[in-house]
């Protein structure tokens, strides 16, 4: 099966600058990466995703990036706010397999 | 709302008990999954139906079980339960089969505690 590996665990940082996550798979035949947001109490929600075609996608402060020799991914967030305050998670599904491995997730604090 | 409905939202059982945890999925989503969240875990996948089929299994437990019933909303039952079994358990919907393009859509969860 899938092994997703995800770094930092935690990671703390000052409103207004970047946070950055990265996180490797294992099965080259992965082809869809999606990053999920998860806050205190609540599910994780999707935030972003991408295809294996795509080296990179943005939605305005967030930004993801897909090096597929390396089999690793990237969850780039820009300009922080104390909002971005929250566990997140990457994940990636085999080829031909219908569950998402996640990774262990990583505790972002957004320091005011 | 995400769409996904969980419920009961908090469950205090004590250990050896028998407890029902139910998921609506999101309206035109088939494929239902189920994971569990425990203390500073991440999320390791139970099991997963499709349109009323079994489609695959984690690290489930023998004495946890689901199905997936007509009306496409889902049931996981976890017997003789007891102290690591508390948790967090999430169902998760999507559309797509085999490849859950589009990714999933999880509930607020259900919160259980063995005592």
């Amino acid at each position: 099966g899938e092994n997703v590996e995800q770094h930092p665990s935690t990671l703390s940082v000052q409103e207004g600058d970047s946070a950055v996550i990265k996180c490797t798979y294992s099965d080259s035949a992965s082809n869809y990466f999606p990053w999920y947001k998860q806050e205190l109490g609540k599910g994780p929600q999707l935030i972003i995703d991408i295809r294996s075609n795509v080296g990179e996608k943005k939605d305005q402060r967030i930004a993801v990036t897909l090096n597929k020799t390396a089999k690793h991914f990237s969850l780039h967030i820009t300009e922080t706010q104390p909002e971005d305050s929250a566990v997140y998670f990457c994940a990636a599904p085999p080829l031909n397999d219908y569950k998402l491995s996640f990774g262990a997730g990583t505790t972002v604090t957004v320091r005011a | 709302d995400s769409g996904v409905t969980q419920t009961p939202k908090h469950l205090i059982t004590a250990t050896g008990q028998r407890v029902t945890l139910r998921c609506s999925p999101r309206s035109g989503d088939l494929s239902v999954y189920w994971y569990q969240q425990s203390l500073d875990q991440g999320l390791q996948f139970l099991i997963q139906y499709y349109n009323g089929e079994e489609r695959a299994k984690g690290n489930i437990l023998e004495r946890f079980s689901a199905q997936q019933f007509p009306d496409l909303h889902s049931e996981l039952n976890l017997s003789s339960l007891e102290l690591g079994d508390s948790a967090l358990y999430f169902c998760a919907s999507s559309v797509g089969d085999p490849n859950p393009v589009g990714g999933y859509t999880f509930g607020s969860g259900t919160r259980l505690t063995v005592v």
